[in-house]
């Protein structure tokens, strides 16, 4: 069946370092990929996506890229900040719709400071 | 700004109970969303409305029904609440017109069956 694995679990930074949670997705007809952050206390909140046709996109400290033919994504945050501690979320479109995702595990991030 | 509300953070119910979840978005959104979260699990659909009275089965339909009678309000319920579905549930809604599928989520209900 469908799937998104994600990669690790927990991970341990230094404040000022850089971060990158890894996914991999199953199903090839995927062309949406979202990453949701998720504060203590609230729900998940989208913080970037990518759709198929780009291989990277940045924003401010963020940035996503995307590898189709090896269907797996990455989110990389530079420069951490006490306030990126949180649990990351990346996510694939169904086949069938763009409005339905299929989720990873989560990864629970934490800035050391 | 997007709001999804959701009527209690915390919630005790006893097996067997039937149990209500209500989910109200104030954004006019077509497409709303109950899911499950469990560590290590990550967030798996319930089930999905893409309109009023309209539904389809997420992954993990079983032992859920939903209601939606209103757009603004997605109601998930508990027909016999056992402990297994001990859980948070996020609402989310979606707009399908505004040219981003982003979700917005409601801050969850953390239920716990006894």
């Amino acid at each position: 069946g469908e799937n998104v694995e994600q990669h690790p679990s927990t991970l341990s930074v230094q404040e000022g370092d850089s971060a990158v949670i890894k996914c991999t997705y199953s199903d090839s007809a995927s062309n949406y990929f979202p990453w949701y952050k998720q504060e203590l206390g609230k729900g998940p909140q989208l913080i970037i996506d990518i759709r198929s046709n780009v291989g990277e996109k940045k924003d401010q400290r963020i940035a996503v890229t995307l590898n189709k033919t090896a269907k797996h994504f990455s989110l990389h945050i530079t420069e951490t900040q006490p306030e990126d501690s949180a649990v990351y979320f990346c996510a694939a479109s169904r086949e069938y719709s763009n409005y339905q995702l299929i989720w990873g595990a989560g990864t629970k991030l934490i800035i050391k400071p | 700004d997007v709001k999804v509300t959701q009527s209690s953070r915390y919630l005790v119910k006893r097996t067997g109970e039937k149990v209500f979840l209500e989910c109200v978005q104030d954004m006019d959104h077509e497409n709303m969303f109950w899911y499950r979260q469990d560590p290590g699990l990550g967030l798996r659909l319930i089930y999905f409305s893409y309109d009023v009275k309209m539904k389809e089965k997420g992954d993990i339909p079983e032992g859920y029904s939903v209601s939606r009678e209103k757009k603004e309000r997605f109601s998930l319920i508990l027909e016999s609440a056992s402990t297994n579905q001990t859980s948070m549930y996020l609402c989310a809604s979606s707009s399908t017109f505004a040219g981003t599928y982003e979700q917005y989520f409601g801050p969850g209900t953390r239920l716990t069956v006894t």
